[in-house]
C-alpha cells in the first residue's frame, strides 16, 4: 500500500516568514495529493490539493508543488500569520478514495 | 455546507465494554471512513465503506468492526474496549474527486 512520510514534525516560524512542509510517497500510481489543516480542537479541513497532471497550484498565500519523478510534494505558506498555527497533514491516493496520510506537522507562528 | 456529525465529543468507557461510535453525513456521499488520530502517528484508517452494507478494512482494523445499514450513517464498534483504544476517532465522508469531509471527532477514554 501507499506510505506517506512527512517532514518536519514540528515547525516554528516568525510571523511574516515562509513555512515549507515536505512529503514523500511510495506508490508511483498515486495521482491525488491533498493537504488538510487542523486547528487546535477542530476537525481537519482541506486547504489545497493537487493532481498529478499539474506541477504547481497556488491559492493566495498557500501553494503546493509536486515532483512525480522524485515522488515528493510540498506545501508552501508565505507571509505566515498567527491563524496559520495548526497541524498540517499531507495525503496521497491512487484513485481508490482511500487517502494515506502523513504523520502531520505542527506549525507554530511566533508573533 | 457539508455536515458530518459524530454523536459524541467525549466518551469514557470501561475495559471490556462494547462501544458504539456513530457518524451521520448529509451530503449523500458514497464513501465514509473511520480514522484514529494519535500524536505523532497522523490519521490512520480503521475501516471504510463505499456503499451501503459494503466495508473494507483499512490499515488498523484489529479490535474494531463497522456497520453501514443506511447511506448516511456509518458506525464504528469496539466489541470489547481496551485501554490501547483510548484515542481520538474521526469520521469522514467523501464524494467526488476524493475530497473528504471530517466530523468534529470523538475523544474516547477507556479506563
Amino acid at each position: 500500500g501507499e506510505n506517506v512520510e512527512q517532514h518536519p514534525s514540528t515547525l516554528s516560524v516568525q510571523e511574516g516568514d515562509s513555512a515549507v512542509i515536505k512529503c514523500t510517497y511510495s506508490d508511483s500510481a498515486s495521482n491525488y495529493f491533498p493537504w488538510y489543516k487542523q486547528e487546535l480542537g477542530k476537525r481537519p479541513q482541506l486547504i489545497i490539493d493537487i493532481r498529478s497532471n499539474v506541477g504547481e497550484k497556488k491559492d493566495q498565500r498557500i501553494a503546493v508543488t509536486l515532483n512525480k519523478t522524485a515522488k515528493h510534494f510540498s506545501l508552501h505558506i508565505t507571509e505566515t500569520q498567527p491563524e496559520d498555527s495548526a497541524v498540517y497533514f499531507c495525503a496521497a491516493t491512487s484513485n481508490d478514495y482511500k487517502l494515506s496520510f502523513g504523520a502531520g506537522t505542527t506549525v507554530t507562528v511566533r508573533a | 455546507d457539508v455536515k458530518v456529525t459524530q454523536s459524541s465529543r467525549y466518551l469514557v468507557k470501561r475495559t471490556g465494554e462494547k462501544v458504539f461510535l456513530e457518524c451521520v453525513q448529509d451530503m449523500d456521499h458514497e464513501n465514509m471512513f473511520w480514522y484514529r488520530q494519535d500524536p505523532g502517528l497522523g490519521l490512520r484508517l480503521i475501516y471504510f465503506s463505499y456503499d451501503v452494507k459494503m466495508k473494507e478494512k483499512g490499515d488498523i482494523p484489529e479490535g474494531y468492526s463497522v456497520s453501514r445499514e443506511k447511506k448516511e450513517r456509518f458506525s464504528l464498534i469496539l466489541e470489547s474496549a481496551s485501554t490501547n483504544q483510548t484515542s481520538m476517532y474521526l469520521c469522514a465522508s467523501g464524494g467526488v474527486a476524493n475530497i473528504q469531509y471530517f466530523g468534529a471527532g470523538t475523544r474516547l477514554s477507556v479506563l
